[in-house]
C-alpha cells in the first residue's frame, strides 16, 4: 500500500529536549516536505526535499532542521524545542515534475506538546 | 508567507444546500490545488487547476480557475454530512519548490 509513515503520532516533550520525528515514503517520491498545522493559519511549510542530500528551507524554518540522506526518509529534527513549536506537524510526498504540481501525499501527523 | 487567502474561514451549512468557497491572490497564480481534511485526518489531494478559466467536475464538486489566474472556488452542491472538514487550496509556482497554502474553509452540516 502507497503511504506516508509517520512516529511518533502524538508525543509530549520539556522545553529544550531534542527531539526527532520521523517521515518515510514507500512511492520512491523525490520530493519531501514538512508541514506545521496551527489554528486559523493553515498549513505552513517548514522544510521541502527536492532530492537525496537537497533541501531547502520553507516559510517556517527557524528552530527546525532536516535531513535526506536516503530518498524514503526526511526526518525533522527540533534541536531545542519551544513551547511555540506545539503543533501539528505533517510530513508529505510527491513525484517531482517541474515543481511540488504533482499530488501531495500526507502523512497521518504528529501531535506535539512542548511544556 | 501565505500566498492565498480563504473566504469563508467558517461555514456553516444546512444539509442539502449548495455553498462556495473561495481563494484568492493578489498575484498571477502558476495553479491551484484544492485538498480536504477530515476532523482528526490528514489533507487528501482533490484536484489541480492550471489553466485560465478551467472547471473541473468531482461528482457535487465543480472547482473553478478564474480568467486572471488570481483565484479559485470551490462550489458544493447539495451538501452531505461526509462534507464536513477544512478544505485548503494550495499554490506549488512553477519557479519555486515551495507550495503555499491558504488558511482554508472549515465547513460543518447541520443535519
Amino acid at each position: 500500500e502507497a503511504q506516508v509513515t509517520q512516529n511518533p503520532r502524538y508525543l509530549i516533550t520539556v522545553t529544550g529536549k531534542k527531539l526527532t520525528v520521523t517521515c518515510s515514503q514507500n512511492m520512491n517520491h523525490e520530493y519531501m516536505s514538512w508541514y506545521r498545522q496551527d489554528p486559523g493559519l493553515g498549513l505552513r511549510q517548514i522544510y521541502y526535499s527536492m532530492n537525496v542530500e537537497v533541501t531547502d528551507k520553507g516559510d517556517v524554518p527557524e528552530g527546525y532542521k532536516v535531513s535526506r540522506k536516503e530518498k524514503r526518509n526526511f526526518p525533522l529534527i527540533l534541536e531545542s524545542p519551544s513551547p511555540n513549536q506545539t503543533s501539528l506537524y505533517f510530513c508529505a510526498s510527491s513525484h517531482l515534475t517541474s515543481g511540488p504540481t504533482d499530488t501531495q501525499y500526507f502523512g497521518p501527523g504528529t501531535r506535539l506538546t512542548v511544556l | 508567507g501565505q500566498q492565498v487567502m480563504q473566504i469563508p474561514q467558517y461555514q456553516h451549512v444546512q444539509e442539502g444546500e449548495d455553498f462556495t468557497t473561495y481563494c484568492n491572490s493578489s498575484t498571477t497564480l502558476s495553479n491551484i490545488q484544492w485538498y480536504k481534511q477530515r476532523p482528526g485526518g490528514h489533507p487528501v489531494f482533490l484536484i489541480q487547476l492550471v489553466k485560465s478559466g478551467e472547471v473541473k467536475k468531482q461528482k457535487r464538486l465543480t472547482f473553478q480557475f478564474g480568467e486572471a489566474k488570481k483565484n479559485s472556488s470551490l462550489h458544493i452542491t447539495a451538501t452531505q454530512t461526509t462534507d464536513v472538514g477544512t478544505y485548503f487550496c494550495a499554490e506549488a509556482p512553477y519557479n519555486d519548490y515551495k507550495l503555499s497554502f491558504g488558511a482554508g474553509t472549515t465547513v460543518t452540516v447541520r443535519a
